[in-house]
């Protein structure tokens, strides 16, 4: 089973539509949980970082949940700049490796 | 620039050559980590660094892949007997200590083996 779990996609998704992600990992002692974007032929970048009490930024919405071993990304109100490859990301405590899921492909139709 | 820069961008080489990959990191980064990504797919980690030295090793790493930061400044990777499995894009990544999951990513060097 791969450490770090996520749907391929791809999603395509209009203009102005609410569109949500999961991801899921192996790992129960992973403790840090990141969410990047990757552009086409691009390299990734840091989106946001993923609370346990959850965090928002703008448009963006992330949430942990750690019972069910699962991270989610919930984008609203969808731009067509938002067409990119999302990427979950997850590390250990003490442990500086990131570890990345395959990257979730999503194309905002206008 | 200021940003992590890697060289060469492309090199395109045959079965069984050596090839060697430069990564500059962002300047005050002591953090620098080397992962590999092909299409459809996340980046995979390879190893990372700690200024000089190298604190983790993927499994996946063979022995005809090696990396060094010899001054805690700029890395290489050198793959040696190259193989068509080792077409990949190889991305370099800096970060700053504390600042977990902060990596800032270079363009990547991407290496076809024909």
């Amino acid at each position: 089973r791969k450490e770090v779990e996520q749907d391929p996609g791809p999603f395509n998704v209009p203009e102005g539509a609410t569109v949500a992600f999961n991801c899921t990992y192996s790992n129960s002692a992973s403790q840090s949980f990141f969410w990047y974007r990757q552009d086409c032929r691009k390299e990734p970048k840091l989106l946001m970082s993923v609370y346990s009490s959850g965090n928002e930024d703008g448009r963006f919405t992330a949430q942990l949940n750690r019972a069910s071993q699962y991270i989610s990304l919930l984008i609203r109100d969808s731009k067509l700049s938002d067409s990119a490859t999302y990427l979950c990301v997850v590390s250990s405590r003490g442990n500086e490796k990131l570890t990345f899921g395959t990257g979730t492909r999503l194309t905002i139709i206008p | 620039d200021t940003g992590v820069s890697q060289d060469p961008r492309h090199k395109i080489t045959k079965r069984g050559q050596n090839v060697t990959f430069r990564c500059d990191p962002i300047s005050e980064h002591n953090r620098l980590y080397w992962y590999r990504q092909t299409l459809g797919q996340g980046p995979e980690f390879l190893t990372y660094f700690q200024n000089e030295a190298q604190l983790e090793k993927s499994r996946l790493l063979s022995d005809r892949f090696s990396a060094e930061r010899p001054k805690g400044s700029f890395s290489t990777l050198e793959i040696q007997r190259t193989e068509q499995g080792d077409s990949a894009m190889y991305l370099c990544a800096s970060s700053s200590q504390g600042a977990v999951g902060e990596l800032f990513f270079g363009e990547g060097s991407r290496l076809t083996v024909l």
